[in-house]
Parts: structure tokens; sequence; C-alpha cells
């Protein structure tokens, strides 16, 4: 079964420096991987995905996430943050089921505090 | 192009009350999800359905049902509400292996 792991509930930073936010995942065949933001009191934004292609994934806003299959990882960075980083970040995985079909499964979220 | 729409975007509910979520997309995609979301247990699936007149149960199916009444509509029921279901509902769909699309949202009381 198909499940994602966030490895930090909150993650402060000070603006300019580095962002990690750290995503584990467990499936049974060739995943596909996303990050989504949710701003507060908003919907849902996508990041980044990943679905077989290149390993290092760009995305919006100067994120990215590398899709490391050894390490069953697939980690958000950002090389400077910003204060308007501020929110919540969510993991998603998605994968053929033994059904054969594709459920789309979130993580619980890490919440990124940025400092000035 | 208006995407994934939900409707209402608020409801209040008494206790064992019913009402019925709806939900529309016009991308043409085949696979729809219900999601609840909760502080700090993120979007946790309900129900989903791969294609139009099938439906499947996601994490926390209990105290709802589905209908996926044509490709374009997905609708969430609760047939007796309890405070346990307080919650934002979120609508999505998407195509077998791309990113999915989501609505704004809907956000549900039980009292």
């Amino acid at each position: 079964a198909q499940s994602v792991t966030q490895l930090d509930s909150h993650v402060s930073v000070s603006e300019g420096t580095p962002v990690l936010l750290r995503c584990n995942y467990s499936s049974s065949y060739s995943p596909s991987l996303f990050w989504y933001v949710q701003h507060p009191n908003k919907g849902l934004q996508l990041l980044l995905k990943y679905t077989s292609a290149a390993t290092l994934v760009k995305g919006i806003n100067g994120f990215e996430a590398e899709f490391k299959k050894s390490e069953t990882s697939f980690h958000l960075t950002k090389p400077s943050a910003h204060m308007s980083d501020a929110a919540e970040y969510f993991c998603v995985v998605s994968d053929r089921g033994a059904s054969g079909t594709y459920k789309y499964i979130f993580g619980t979220g890490t919440r990124l505090k940025v400092l000035a | 192009n208006a995407g994934v729409t939900q409707t209402p975007k608020f409801q209040v509910l008494k206790t064992g009350q019913s009402m019925t979520l709806q939900c529309a997309q016009d991308m043409n995609h085949n696979s729809m999800y219900w999601y609840r979301q909760d502080p700090g247990m993120g979007l946790r699936l309900i129900y989903y359905s791969a294609s139009e007149g099938t439906t499947d149960k996601g994490e926390v199916p209990n105290g709802y049902n589905v209908s996926r009444l044509n490709k374009r509509e997905f609708s969430l029921r609760l047939e007796s509400a309890a405070p346990s279901q307080t919650s934002v509902y979120f609508c999505a769909s998407r195509e077998r292996v791309g990113e999915a699309f989501f609505g704004q949202g809907t956000r549900l009381t039980v009292v």
C-alpha cells in the first residue's frame, strides 16, 4: 500500500536561509510524487511533480525536489527563504494499487515558519 | 475555464441532518477524489472514483457515501451528520498519472 511520511510537522528558518522539508514514501510500483503549498485559509497550489522523468524536479517560486529511489525520499528544498514562503506544505504520492486504480495520498503536512 | 467547482462553500448542519456536497469538473478527467482536511492530519482520502460508474473507499469512508453521476460529477453525501464530520472538504480530479486539480473547498460545521 502506498503511504507518505512528512518527517517534520513544523520547520522554522530565518529569511534568506535554505529550506529543507522532508518527505519519505512507500510504494509498491513506480510512484508519481508531488508537493503542494497551502497558504492560510487558501486552496492548494501545486509546487512541482515527479512522474518518472528527471529525478531533480524544479518547481515554482524557486523550489525544487529530488527523487531518490534508494532512499524512498522526495525532499523539498529552496536555497533562500522568503517571508511569503510561510505556509503549510504537503507531499503526495500516487501509485497503481492492487485493484489497478490510482489513489492520491497526502502526508500530514509541514508548517513552515519564516523568521525576519 | 472553471476547473473543479464545489458547492456549497460553507454549510452549517445540525447533528443528524443529511446533506450532499456537489463537485463538478470540466477537464474531462477520469479520476475524481473526495478529501477532508483537519488540523495536523493533512488531507485524508474519503472516497475516490477511477472512472464513471466506479467508486472505491479511501482512508476514512465511514459515515459517507458517494455517487459518480457521470464523468463530470462526483457527489459526497452525509446521511446523518455528526460533530466529528466538522471539517473542510476538498474535491479533486486528475488524469491517471498527472497532478490533481482541486476545488476551493467546502467548510462544513456540524453542531
